[in-house]
């Protein structure tokens, strides 16, 4: 079973406008944190944000947030006006409690293709 | 602002032959891994690292794949006798804390 689901393979917004990307996950565990990564042409993986499954608050960095809804189990990313250079790859991904012997690995969705039009 | 580094950005090697992926984490982080990404697919988890020993591997870290931590500040990866599915991004990752987790620029492996 997919843990995280992104299930818009592309988006297309208007530059100084603002898009949601959808992420949901599957988990049991109580602990998780969920991220969000930025995959430009150039290949590189960019840390977005951040929001951990005890936070109360939704998570913000600059013009990134994160619609947290928990009993939905679903991640957003909104992303408020739009640049030229917010086109690239998108990635939600989930870190789980390790179990006994594991590790805080990340686990990937497929991402969505941003594009941002002039 | 401190990051991960990784070299080469580009190897191109040839089916058979033993290829060598390079890591600098950030220096105070104590988890490191490494993720692999075919092409046009999502980024899947190869191995974790702690305390100078393997953590957690996936299915695809097989026999021919081993990591070693061979100083205080290199993490390599290296892949003894490459396929042609072995084609791919390697990124490495490093981490502190629960909340972050930092990729390097990624390798790019070209196997023919």
């Amino acid at each position: 079973a997919q843990k995280i689901t992104q299930t818009q393979p592309g988006m297309f917004v208007q530059e100084k406008e603002a898009v949601t990307l959808d992420c949901t996950y599957d988990t049991s565990d109580p602990s998780y944190g969920l991220f969000w990564y930025k995959q430009p042409s150039s290949g590189e993986m960019i840390f977005l944000i951040y929001q951990g499954s005890y936070d109360q608050q939704n998570a913000t960095e600059g013009r990134y947030s994160l619609n947290f809804q928990k009993a939905r189990k679903s991640a957003n990313l909104v992303i408020s006006a739009s640049q030229l250079g917010d086109s690239a790859m998108y990635f939600c991904a989930m870190r789980e409690a390790p179990r006994q012997g594991g590790s805080e690995k990340l686990v990937f969705g497929k991402g969505t293709k941003l594009t941002v039009n002039p | 602002e401190p990051e991960v580094t990784q070299t080469p950005s580009h190897q191109v090697t040839q089916m058979g032959q033993e290829v060598i992926l390079r890591c600098v984490p950030i220096s105070n982080h104590l988890y490191f891994y490494w993720y692999r990404q075919i092409l046009g697919q999502k980024v899947e988890f190869l191995v974790s690292f702690y305390n100078n020993e393997i953590s957690e591997k996936s299915e695809i870290f097989d026999d021919q794949f081993s990591v070693e931590r061979p100083d205080g500040s290199n993490f390599t990866l290296k892949i003894r006798s490459t396929k042609l599915e072995d084609s791919a991004m390697y990124f490495c990752a490093s981490t502190a804390r629960p909340y972050e987790q930092y990729f390097g620029p990624g390798t790019r492996l070209t196997v023919t």
